[in-house]
């Protein structure tokens, strides 16, 4: 089944506390993307990544970091997560940039206290 | 800056026709994508309008008139699993980056 893989689905942690949130596309896409969701805001792109090594800021980076060191993987790292970055994260890939439709994953629902 | 424009809360009866606009401001323009949400879930893809026109997938269709800086999204024959969020979304000038409209919560009535 064609499908993009975010894990954890929640997670609960601490002010400083550095953490990953995993993203797998099994559909061999160049183009991949995280994104928040806060209310009243739709959502808003963090980083994206045209290709292996190749990524770049989308409009809310700021205490973001990404890799795309396979076509396959692109994790989402919060080197010292803040409660302003509580909010729902939702990683998406397509075939070849913002033309095609995406596929989003299940999303991940970070709370940080 | 870019922005797309969308109503907050539509509302309509079960059965019904239901419209649902965004108007975008883009410095460059690629074509309008529609997805939909249902509480708890992820964003699907419903559709994309590159060129002016109305494209049609079942009960759905969405219009574009660049022109105009506008497109809708079209519901038919509303039924109450279409209640849901609704966003429009564009490519920014690069076409690199996606900017998505603050969605439209439709609410389908029995």
């Amino acid at each position: 089944e064609a499908q993009v893989t975010q894990n954890p689905r929640y997670l609960i942690t601490v002010t400083g506390k550095k953490l990953t949130v995993t993203c797998s596309q099994n559909m061999n896409h160049e183009y991949m993307s995280w994104y928040r969701q806060d209310p009243g805001l739709g959502l808003r792109q963090i980083y994206y990544s045209m290709n292996v090594e190749v990524t770049d800021k989308g409009d809310v980076p700021e205490g973001y970091k990404v890799s795309r060191k396979e076509k396959r993987n692109f994790p989402l790292i919060l080197e010292s997560p803040s409660p302003n970055q509580t909010s729902l994260y939702f990683c998406a890939s397509s075939l070849s940039g913002s033309f095609y439709g995406y596929t989003f994953g299940s999303g991940t629902r970070l709370t940080v206290v | 800056g870019q922005s797309l424009e969308q109503p907050s809360e539509v509302t309509a009866v079960e059965g019904a026709i239901v419209q649902i606009n965004c108007t975008y401001q883009t410095s460059g323009f690629y074509g309008l994508s529609w997805y939909q949400q249902h509480d708890g879930g992820a964003p699907t893809f419903l559709s994309y309008n590159a060129l002016d026109g109305l494209e049609e997938t079942g009960r759905f269709s969405s219009f574009l008139s660049r022109s105009d800086s506008y497109g809708y999204l079209l519901l038919q024959e509303l039924q109450m699993k279409d209640s849901a969020s609704y966003f429009c979304a564009a490519p920014d000038t690069g076409g690199f980056k996606t900017i998505f409209g603050a969605g439209t919560r439709l609410f389908v009535k029995a």
